[in-house]
């Protein structure tokens, strides 16, 4: 595919539930980068890996949250013990180079709508 | 402290006419800035971006304009068609301790093009 996908596009969860949310990234892509995005809010950050390697996590909301890459390519984000506050739409994002001067790029997926019930 | 504004939530304009939307930044080591457009249920796609070295980008009906001095940049959509109706997000990102070129949205506008 030409663009990045994520699975599943729906998932609705029981409280303290575990789920696993998956994103394909471009083809070749070295940045790949997790947001969460509230009703009504723009997308915030969650996570960031090059390559396989998870450079920052300073967005993870708590020790909940896990993410890997361990391949370089796909990547999944774990969320354990679901709580309601953890409903929202979650974006991956991929870009091509990996810039200290944020130059490159990103496109996102469709995201994961996550709702906790 | 929100690091990047969109102080109109939603801006209606008639077909043909020019859209501007607006947004402000707080940060000063932010170098890269970029336009997002989101239709419901869908990722944000990519449109426009510049960079801090340059006041004007232009891609066909869409212009990016910075102003850095006054952390200011805009978008204007010229003509407005209805299919440009969705949510535009202003984003940047920098070079700056602890960033990783991770983007920092504001919260969007909802742009509404009536035909």
């Amino acid at each position: 595919g030409a663009g990045v996908s994520q699975s599943p596009r729906y998932k609705v969860a029981k409280r303290g539930q575990d789920v696993a949310l998956r994103c394909d990234p471009i083809s070749g892509h070295v940045s790949l980068f997790w947001y969460q995005q509230a009703l009504g809010q723009g997308p915030e950050f969650l996570t960031y890996f090059q390559n396989e390697a998870q450079l920052d996590k300073s967005g993870l909301p708590s020790d909940r949250f896990f993410a890997e890459r361990p391949e370089g390519s796909v990547s999944t984000l774990k969320i354990q013990r679901t709580q309601q506050e953890d409903s929202a739409v979650y974006l991956c994002a991929s870009s091509l180079i990996f810039s200290r001067s944020g130059a490159g790029t990103q496109y996102f997926g469709p995201g994961t709508r996550l709702l906790v019930l | 402290d929100q690091q990047v504004k969109q102080n109109s939530p939603s801006l209606s304009v008639q077909e043909g006419r020019i859209s501007i939307l607006n947004c402000d930044y707080t940060n000063s080591m932010f170098d890269y800035f970029l336009w997002y457009k989101k239709y419901p249920a869908e990722g944000p796609t990519f449109l426009i971006s510049i960079s801090s070295i340059k006041d004007k980008n232009e891609d066909g009906r869409f212009t990016v304009f910075l102003n850095k001095s006054a952390k200011h940049l805009s978008l204007h959509i010229v003509p407005s068609q209805p299919g440009d109706s969705a949510v535009y997000f202003c984003a940047a990102s920098g070079n700056y301790g602890g960033s990783q070129g991770n983007l920092i949205f504001g919260k969007g506008t909802k742009l509404s093009v009536k035909p």
